[in-house]
């Protein structure tokens, strides 16, 4: 069975800070996606980033960057320079491949604040 | 595009009573899910569809029904309302199969059952 833990609820920064949300996932295959979605106080939820089994690459986007781990199964998020629009809650998701439904599983989410 | 659509944006309902909520996509996507969002519990998969005539539980189906006629509608029937029912409800969608494929979300149902 898959499983992802975001084990921080909320994390309180001030603007310019760099933050780092963790993410830690468990799972029987070897091919498998990662994802992180963002849902602002507006409520809607938007996909940010999709990461593979086979590609441990960093990925950086702007103040976004991404860092994947298959030795300690984490794909933890960091923002750079965080700004008060970073301010939502974000969640890590897990998709197996062979033999799954291919529905994500979501963790519980992370709530960012971000002070002016 | 319209992406994936839901109706109605919010509901009160009494205990014992029914409704549908409502989910549609115009993307031609085959897999269709329903979430509930509680606070401090995540995005929870309650009933989902990997195309049109199929559908299958996910971690929390009791209490509701989905079915899946057409590619573009996937509703949600809460047979008889609980207060354990209020929550924010979502409906997602991705296109075909693969584990790569993102959810693409509706804007959410906001339920209250007193």
């Amino acid at each position: 069975a898959q499983k992802v833990t975001q084990a921080q609820t909320e994390i309180s920064v001030v603007e310019k800070e760099d933050v780092t949300l963790d993410c830690v996932y468990e799972t029987r295959d070897t091919t498998y996606y990662l994802f992180w979605y963002k849902q602002p106080p507006s409520g809607e939820l938007v996909f940010l980033i999709r990461r593979n089994s086979f590609d441990e690459q960093n990925e950086i986007s702007g103040r976004y960057s991404w860092n994947f781990q298959k030795s300690t199964s984490s794909f933890n998020f960091t923002i750079t320079a965080s700004q008060v629009v970073d301010s939502a809650v974000y969640f890590c998701a897990l998709s197996d491949a062979p033999g799954g439904s291919y529905i994500p599983t979501f963790g519980r989410g992370t709530s960012l604040i971000v002070h002016p | 595009n319209a992406g994936v659509t839901q109706t109605p944006k919010f509901q009160v309902l009494k205990t014992g009573q029914s409704m549908t909520l409502q989910c549609a996509q115009d993307m031609n996507h085959e897999y269709m899910s329903w979430y509930r969002q509680d606070p401090g519990m995540g995005l929870r998969l309650i009933h989902y569809s990997v195309g049109a005539g199929i559908t299958d539980q996910g971690e929390v189906p009791n209490g509701y029904n989905v079915s899946r006629s057409t590619t573009e509608d996937f509703p949600l029937r809460l047979l008889s309302a609980a207060p354990s029912q209020t929550s924010v409800y979502f409906c997602a969608s991705s296109q075909g199969q693969g584990a790569y494929n993102e959810q693409f979300f509706g804007p959410g149902t906001r339920l209250t059952v007193l």
